[in-house]
């Protein structure tokens, strides 16, 4: 059972409008979750991460959103750049627990 | 340059022989880990280590062996390779393996087994 759920594989946007990518989760007791970013024949990269105990975390263009009652996590782009596209991977840990969890990850593809 | 090598990026190889892809990190992380990434799937854990000497199994540890004999270096030993193991293997490192402060990755390793 997938703890951590992207359940869009892709998602297209206009550049320059906002990019909303969406995350789900299924464990209460996860303590922080993050967005890594990842472009063909690299590794990931860490984007920027959220404590349980925030509702939002901005850094620059990113933001990302936590809604704990309903377990969802967001991550919004505003303005999308095409150096934006790349697959975006959201992933849950635990502070005991020495795990991330992944999502299967978002393509993103920002048109011209 | 903070980084997080593996070695070789691309492999082939067949049914049985054994191989070893090595992954170095020259961040004094105590915290290290392999992933396998399939399509469809994210990444999955193959094993982490805590600190040296220190290992525990991860969500696929199944045909995979590791060790950690010195704080910078996790190789991932594969001692009779099968072609369910063909995946693109990530090594990370990390300040404390919470993720707390993020991981960092490697670029990568694309193993074919045949």
């Amino acid at each position: 059972d997938q703890q951590v759920k992207q359940n869009s594989p892709s998602l297209s946007v206009q550049e320059g409008r906002i990019s909303i990518l969406n995350c789900d989760y299924t464990n209460s007791m996860f303590d922080y979750f993050l967005w890594y970013k990842k472009y063909p024949a690299e590794g990931p990269t860490f984007l920027i991460s959220i404590s349980s105990i925030k509702d939002k975390n901005e850094d620059g263009r990113f933001t990302v959103f936590l809604n704990k009652s309903a377990k969802h996590l967001s991550l919004h782009i505003v303005p999308s750049q095409p150096g934006d596209s790349a697959v975006y991977f959201c992933a849950a840990s635990g502070v005991s627990n020495y795990q991330l969890i992944w999502g299967a990850g978002t393509k993103l593809i920002i048109k011209p | 340059e903070a980084q997080v090598t593996q070695n070789p990026r691309y492999l082939i190889t067949v049914t049985g022989k054994k191989l070893t892809v090595t992954c170095s990190q020259n961040m004094n992380h105590e915290y290290m880990s392999w992933y396998r990434q399939d399509p469809g799937l994210g990444l999955r854990q193959i094993y982490y280590s805590m600190n040296v000497e220190v290992t525990d199994k991860g969500d696929v540890p199944e045909g995979y062996k590791v060790s950690r004999k010195e704080k910078r270096n996790f190789p991932l030993i594969l001692e009779s390779p099968s072609p369910n193991q063909t995946s693109l293997y990530f090594c990370a490192s990390s300040l404390t393996g919470t993720g707390l402060y993020g991981y960092t990755f490697g670029s990568g390793t694309r193993l074919t087994v045949v």
